[in-house]
């Protein structure tokens, strides 16, 4: 079945280090995206990409990076410049033309300890 | 600009009675519109979505929203709540980026108790 996978789907980091999510999709699709989300809020767009090697920065891209070396995987950095990474992480991509059908994986939830 | 407003942030209903969430949108140009659900720490399932076609839109599990350009509205409605409604609910608008990407802009998300 096409889906989306990230991993891993828990994962603690130690303030100062540099963590990195995974990400991959088979379903095709050109468009890839990180979200954050806090609790109770909603999501917020940390980056995205339209096709392979080029990426943008979304709302609250400080303190992460990212690559897009092929177009099934858009792995994120969390840095140790992040202030505060403790959260919930969703990646997700989407179909042309833009607007129209979104895939989300399970989500990655980082707690820094 | 492109925004949404849950206007409720928690919603009890019992089991067997109607579920209504309501979603107000603000859109400069024809929007394109969804639902998601959020179980607890997992990834958000598609209910609907409104892309310009049929303002009565159905989705998965019963679930249906109807679109209201008068009020900009796209409420979501279940005649029947089932225990397993219980759960996070998003309206989402979409913001073109370019031709072929869009950020999902959320609405602050609905909590849906279902009492037994």
């Amino acid at each position: 079945d096409g889906g989306i996978t990230q991993s891993p789907k828990y994962l603690f980091r130690k303030e100062g280090q540099n963590v990195t999510l995974s990400c991959e999709q088979n379903l095709n699709h050109d468009a890839m995206y990180w979200y954050r989300q806090d609790p109770g809020q909603g999501l917020r767009l940390i980056y995205y990409s339209q096709i392979v090697n080029d990426f943008q920065k979304g709302d609250i891209a400080e303190g992460y990076s990212v690559s897009r070396e092929k177009k099934e995987s858009f792995p994120l950095t969390v840095t140790s410049a992040q202030k505060n990474p403790t959260a919930f992480y969703l990646c997700a991509s989407s179909i042309r033309p833009a607007g129209y059908g979104y895939t989300f994986g399970s989500g990655t939830r980082l707690t820094v300890v | 600009a492109q925004s949404v407003t849950q206007l409720d942030s928690h919603v009890s209903v019992s089991e067997g009675t109607p579920v209504l969430l309501r979603c107000n949108y603000s859109s400069s140009y024809s929007p394109s519109l969804f639902w998601y659900v959020q179980h607890p720490n997992k990834g958000l399932q598609l209910l609907l979505k409104y892309t310009s076609a049929a303002t009565l839109v159905k989705g998965i599990n019963g679930f249906e929203a109807e679109f209201k350009k008068s009020e900009t509205s796209f409420h979501l409605t279940k005649p029947s709540a089932h225990m397993s409604d219980a759960a996070e609910y998003f309206c989402v608008v979409t913001l073109i980026l370019t031709s072929n990407t869009g950020k999902l802009i959320f609405g602050q998300g609905t909590t849906l108790q279902v009492k037994p």
